[in-house]
C-alpha cells in the first residue's frame, strides 16, 4: 500500500457524460500527478499540481481539467467523454516537484 | 522528444532462471531513472537510479544505469511467480517533473 488512495475504483458511464476523479496523495506529499494508461499508449502524464498550484502539463486534452484543493487533495474533471478515453486514470504524489512518484491503486474508467 | 524504450517486450521464464531487463532513453537534461513493478494495478516503486554505475540492490532485485551509454538494466535472480509482472521504466528531466515511461516488460515466471 503506497499511501496514495483514489475514488471510485471503477465507473462506468456513458459518452457525453462528465465524471470526477479523486485522489489523496500520502501523508506530508505535497505534489500530485495524474496519469493515463491505455493499452496502446501505456502510462502517459496529463497533468502535475504542487501545494494547490499548476506545474506542469502533459498530453492533457481540454476536455480534461484538474485542481488540488487546501487539503491537498485532487480531482481530475473528464467532460464530454468518448469511448477513447476509457483507460486506467492513476494518481501519483511525491514529497516535492522531483521526488520519487507514489502511486493509488487507479480508477478504471469505461465509457459506453 | 523525449525517448523510453525497454527491452524485451514479453518473456517467459522458469522459476530460479535470472532474468535481465533493458531501458535505454534518449531524454534533455537527465535527471533521474526509475524502475517500477505492475502486477495487477498500481504501479510499485523499486528502485530510482541518479548516478552512473552505482547499483541498487534489494533481495533477489538489482539495478544499474550507465549514463554514458544511456541505459539501464534490472536484474531478477532466483525469479519466483510471484515475479510475474509488468516491469516499467521512467526517466525524470530536469526541466519537468513528469515521469516519461516506457511501455513495459511483461515478465511470466512459469513454475
Amino acid at each position: 500500500d503506497s499511501g496514495v488512495t483514489q475514488t471510485p475504483k471503477h465507473l462506468i458511464t456513458a459518452t457525453g457524460q462528465r465524471v470526477t476523479l479523486r485522489c489523496s496523495p500520502r501523508s506530508g506529499d505535497l505534489s500530485v500527478y495524474w496519469y493515463q494508461q491505455s493499452l496502446d499508449q501505456g502510462l502517459q502524464f496529463l497533468i502535475q499540481y504542487y501545494n494547490g498550484e499548476e506545474r506542469a502539463k502533459g498530453n492533457i486534452l481540454e476536455r480534461f481539467s484538474a485542481q488540488q484543493f487546501p487539503d491537498l487533495h485532487s480531482e481530475l474533471n473528464l467532460s464530454s467523454l468518448e469511448l477513447g478515453d476509457s483507460a486506467l486514470y492513476f494518481c501519483a504524489s511525491s514529497v516535492e516537484g522531483m521526488g520519487t512518484q507514489y502511486f493509488g491503486p487507479g480508477t478504471r474508467l469505461l465509457v459506453l | 522528444e523525449d525517448k523510453v524504450v525497454q527491452s524485451p517486450l514479453s518473456l517467459v521464464v522458469h522459476e530460479g532462471d535470472t532474468v535481465t531487463l533493458n531501458c535505454s532513453y534518449e531524454v534533455t537534461n537527465f535527471r533521474s531513472l526509475l524502475w517500477y513493478k505492475q502486477e495487477k494495478k498500481a504501479p510499485t516503486f523499486l528502485f530510482m537510479l541518479t548516478s552512473s554505475g552505482i547499483e541498487k540492490k534489494s533481495g533477489r532485485l538489482s539495478s544499474i544505469l550507465d549514463k554514458k551509454e544511456l541505459f539501464s538494466i534490472l536484474n531478477i535472480t532466483a525469479t519466483q511467480t510471484g515475479d510475474s509482472a509488468v516491469y516499467l521504466c521512467a526517466v525524470s528531466t530536469n526541466s519537468g517533473y513528469a515521469l516519461n515511461f516506457g511501455k513495459g516488460t511483461s515478465l511470466l515466471v512459469t513454475p
